[in-house]
């Protein structure tokens, strides 16, 4: 299995809402990241986690929630969001520091009403 | 904030023709990425280029790295339709120690290329 899989595609949610966005891998990656994206922009880093540990937030809202409950999986809990935050995330992994690349899922849109 | 700039911010090319894309970045890498996205989904990994390398191919690309000067260049050659697509350049850097190192990529601002049938 060589790919990265989020669900769900698309989301649309209130911005009373709570969600949950999934990210899941099987290709013995330790370290996984979430990226967020906006229309016609590049990718931009929110968080690292190596071994199941957070290493990296780039300053990230609190109502971004990031969980690494094993090796395998990626969540992003969402929570009071604004509809600024509408955008791609996207999910990648990749072996330790990743010098072999890395590899993305294809994505969630998330648009928040 | 972002890392590495890359022009043309757009090209447009006949099918058959060889597409050029620049990058530049800031500050000490570990390699350099390259990276294609089709109508705002999913990144695919192209080609990656260590450091300490200087030029490496795959199949119809070919990446340069100058690091004296801190860019890079991608080269498609004999493009095709489904070659239509945003590329990134994407500087990998190596944190932490050890056996639980990790990797911060940044994104360059990316290139619209469209190759015409």
């Amino acid at each position: 299995d060589t790919e990265v899989t989020q669900t769900p595609k698309h989301l649309v949610m209130g911005m009373t809402n709570k969600k949950s966005l999934k990210c899941e891998q099987h290709m013995g990656h330790r370290a996984m990241y979430w990226y967020k994206q906006k229309a016609k922009k590049p990718p931009e880093l929110m968080f690292v986690y190596s071994y199941e540990k957070l290493s990296i937030n780039e300053s990230v809202p609190s109502r971004f929630s990031p969980e690494c409950p094993n090796s395998s999986l990626l969540n992003l809990h969402l929570h009071a969001l604004q509809p600024e935050d509408s955008a791609l995330y996207l999910c990648a992994s990749s072996h330790l520091w990743g010098s072999d690349g890395y590899t993305f899922g294809s994505g969630t849109r998330l648009t928040v009403v | 904030s972002q890392q590495g700039e890359e022009d043309p911010q757009a090209l447009s090319i006949q099918e058959g023709e060889n597409a050029t894309m620049n990058c530049s970045y800031k500050t000490s890498i570990n390699n350099l990425q390259w990276y294609r996205q089709n109508s705002g989904r999913g990144l695919v990994h192209l080609i990656l280029i260590r450091s300490n390398e200087r030029e490496k191919h795959s199949g119809r690309l070919r990446v340069t790295l100058d690091t004296s000067k801190k860019s890079s260049s991608l080269l498609i050659t004999a493009s095709r339709a489904a070659d239509t697509a945003s590329y990134f350049c994407a500087t990998g850097s190596r944190l932490g120690a050890g056996g639980t190192s990790y990797g911060k990529l940044t994104f360059g601002q990316g290139t619209i290329l469209t190759v015409h049938p």
